[in-house]
């Protein structure tokens, strides 16, 4: 299933620096999109989410960016701080026609690494 | 902060035994879901759950598996007779409801079938 895609298995960035992680879908009935946060041996967190009738979505040192167009979103981090480091997820969701469950599509996940 | 809980952390049982993964959901969420992580995979949808009967699920989630909810706040995955590979994370979701889309996911079980 490579509906949602993350081409970027790891990134590096400096401290202070901006954080790029992109993502990748194929499906055009995703119609809302979120980005997760996990640290190892732990459940993944809620970051920031978007909506399809958006392009932009800001909250605190987070930024999501949608590009209909070209089914790419992507997360803004700045500025990286170390405890950034993390696999940061990328979901989709879209409304079934069996049901309002909305269950999540994940890609694979990219490596975060902020370094000091 | 309000969170989602499961327990065990970590369970091991041997092939073709039942297991009975626990989740404690957000209060006033009215959606469940359970999601499994094989190691080295994507976070994978296994079903979901509202308003006291399954409303989807995935191909993975074939017989041997069953979800409930026995009381007001638990909500279980159990699976009756496990193969080897059903060994993963598997971690329990909630949302609040219709119009917030947002899931918020517990700290996972370790399940390791030897």
């Amino acid at each position: 299933d490579q509906q949602v895609k993350q081409n970027s298995p790891s990134l590096s960035v400096q401290e202070g620096r901006i954080s790029i992680l992109n993502c990748d879908y194929t499906n055009s009935m995703f119609d809302y999109f979120l980005w997760y946060k996990k640290y190892p041996a732990e459940g993944p967190t809620f970051l920031i989410s978007i909506s399809s009738i958006k392009d932009k979505n800001e909250d605190g040192r987070f930024t999501v960016f949608l590009n209909k167009s070209a089914k790419h979103l992507s997360l803004h981090i700045v500025p990286s701080q170390p405890g950034d480091s993390a696999v940061y997820f990328c979901a989709a969701s879209t409304l079934r026609n069996s049901g309002s469950a909305r269950q999540l599509t994940f890609g694979s996940g990219t490596q975060l690494t902020v370094l000091p | 902060e309000p969170e989602v809980t499961q327990t065990p952390s970590h369970q091991v049982t041997q092939m073709g035994q039942e297991v009975i993964l626990r989740c404690v959901p957000i209060s006033n969420h009215l959606y469940f879901y359970w999601y499994r992580q094989i190691l080295g995979q994507k976070v994978e949808f296994l079903v979901s759950f509202y308003n006291n009967e399954i409303s989807e699920k995935s191909e993975i989630f074939d017989d041997q598996f069953s979800v409930e909810r026995p009381d007001g706040s638990n909500f279980t995955l159990k699976i009756r007779s496990t193969k080897l590979e059903d060994s993963a994370m598997y971690f329990c979701a909630s949302r609040e409801g219709t119009g917030v889309f947002e899931q918020f996911f517990g700290p996972g079980t370790r399940l390791t079938v030897l």
